[in-house]
């Protein structure tokens, strides 16, 4: 079945510290994007791509980068820059605009 | 910059009765409008999507556009406790430049009391 896949489901990192949230599809789409999504509030895109190795910023690109090596990944590394990184982060990915959206990373600040 | 507004809600409504959620865009140039639902720590999933101007039927939901008016609302027959979620409006902007980019509103809460 196709889909987009999202590792891991909770992560928990430290202060300083980098990680990496995987995105992964295998719906043949050219686009693909990272929402974070705070408690009770809306989806605030971060970073999309268009294209394989060519990506934008969104509206609060600082603090974390991405890249788009592979049509079917799309990592998100959430820096040590980003101060309050607490959040529900989703990956989607679309085709004439309609979304398809994995199940989300819950990353959570020790 | 080019917004999605929603009531956060909640909206409360009781079972059996017409939900209406509602959704404002300042961008003139959108085309096209979706509604997606989000159940509590689950990512969105969609409902329905318009870009006609008028009404779009798809089961117990009605979808609603007035371009004219830049106003977006969908409606809940029969609303359910199952339906009880938050409802997240979205808007892709006209033009190539555009590509399939979405822009989100805050989304509306919705709990259906039985």
């Amino acid at each position: 079945d196709g889909g987009i896949t999202q590792s891991p489901k909770y992560l928990f990192r430290k202060e300083g510290q980098n990680v990496t949230l995987s995105c992964e599809q295998n719906l043949n789409h050219d686009a693909m994007y990272w929402y974070r999504q705070d408690p009770g509030q809306g989806l605030r895109l971060i970073y999309y791509s268009q294209i394989v190795n060519d990506f934008q910023k969104g509206d609060i690109a600082e603090g974390y980068s991405v890249s788009r090596e592979k049509k079917e990944s799309f990592p998100l590394t959430v820096t040590s820059a980003q101060k309050n990184p607490t959040a529900f982060y989703l990956c989607a990915s679309s085709i004439y605009a309609s979304y398809t959206f994995g199940s989300g990373t819950r990353l959570t600040v020790v | 910059q080019k917004e999605v507004e929603q009531n956060s809600g909640p909206l409360s409504v009781p079972e059996g009765a017409i939900a209406s959620l509602n959704c404002t865009y300042s961008d003139r140039g959108s085309q096209s409008f979706f509604w997606y639902r989000q159940y509590s720590g689950k990512s969105p999933e969609l409902i329905m999507f318009i870009y006609s101007n008028g009404d779009k039927e798809d089961g117990r939901f009605t979808a609603q556009l007035n371009k004219a008016s830049q106003y977006v609302s969908l409606l809940i027959r029969d609303s359910q406790p199952s339906d009880s979620a938050t409802y997240l409006c979205a808007g892709r902007a006209g033009g190539n430049n555009a590509g399939n980019m979405l822009t989100f509103g805050g989304g509306t809460r919705l709990m259906v009391k039985p």
